[in-house]
């Protein structure tokens, strides 16, 4: 079955305390990995898009990495801005616009 | 910026009531998207528009329809609201060379007594 598991569910850190977000699939050829930030009582916001493993996308303070099982968001420094909820989703196979997200970490930084 | 904006930001119906949910987006996006969000199940998708009068069923359409009339408007549709469709639904729209990278309203939270 084609899934996409996030963890942890929930990650609290301080402030300037790095970390990682992972997102596993089981999809069969991914042709695409995406990840969102959705802020409390907010839609989700595009951030990132990977195609092949070994990828990697920078934004700021984070950073997107793709393997062929798995995706990894880095957090650097974070401030609290940096609080949200992160969600992870893959290209469903032989679709071209379905999406297969994960159930998202919440993470929150403190001052 | 693209916006999308939702009709309602919270809305309580009874069980049996018709509901309309509106989304509008400015941006001339031929693709737009409803989903549904509930907790530990992550955004569902329930229909998908590539143009107007254009749909497509997602994963979960059972009790919804959907409507576009005009290129700018997508319509949801509880033909007879049931508790089990209380959750917070999202509209996104994108343009068909980057479907993927979605942009979303606010989202409507539905709660269904």
């Amino acid at each position: 079955e084609d899934q996409v598991t996030q963890s942890p569910e929930a990650l609290r850190l301080q402030e300037g305390e790095s970390s990682s977000l992972n997102c596993s699939y089981t999809v069969s050829g991914l042709r695409g990995l995406f990840w969102y930030r959705q802020d409390p009582g907010k839609g989700p916001e595009f951030l990132f898009t990977l195609y092949s493993a070994g990828e990697e996308k920078e934004k700021e303070r984070l950073k997107a990495t793709l393997t062929k099982k798995e995706s990894f968001l880095h957090i650097t420094a974070p401030k609290p801005e940096a609080s949200a909820t992160y969600l992870c989703a893959v290209q469903a196979p032989g679709s071209s616009y379905k999406l297969i997200f994960g159930s998202g970490t919440r993470l929150l930084v403190r001052p | 910026d693209v916006k999308v904006t939702q009709s309602s930001r919270y809305l309580v119906k009874r069980t049996g009531e018709k509901v309309f949910l509106e989304c509008v987006q400015d941006m001339d996006h031929e693709n737009m998207f409803w989903y549904r969000q509930d907790p530990g199940l992550g955004l569902r998708l329930i229909y998908f528009s590539y143009d107007v009068k254009m749909k497509e069923k997602g994963d979960i359409p059972e009790g919804y329809s959907v409507s576009r009339e005009k290129k700018e408007r997508f319509s949801l549709i509880l033909e007879s609201a049931s508790t089990n469709q209380t959750s917070m639904y999202l509209c996104a729209s994108s343009i068909p060379g980057s479907p993927y990278e979605q942009y979303f309203g606010p989202g409507t939270r539905l709660t269904v007594t």
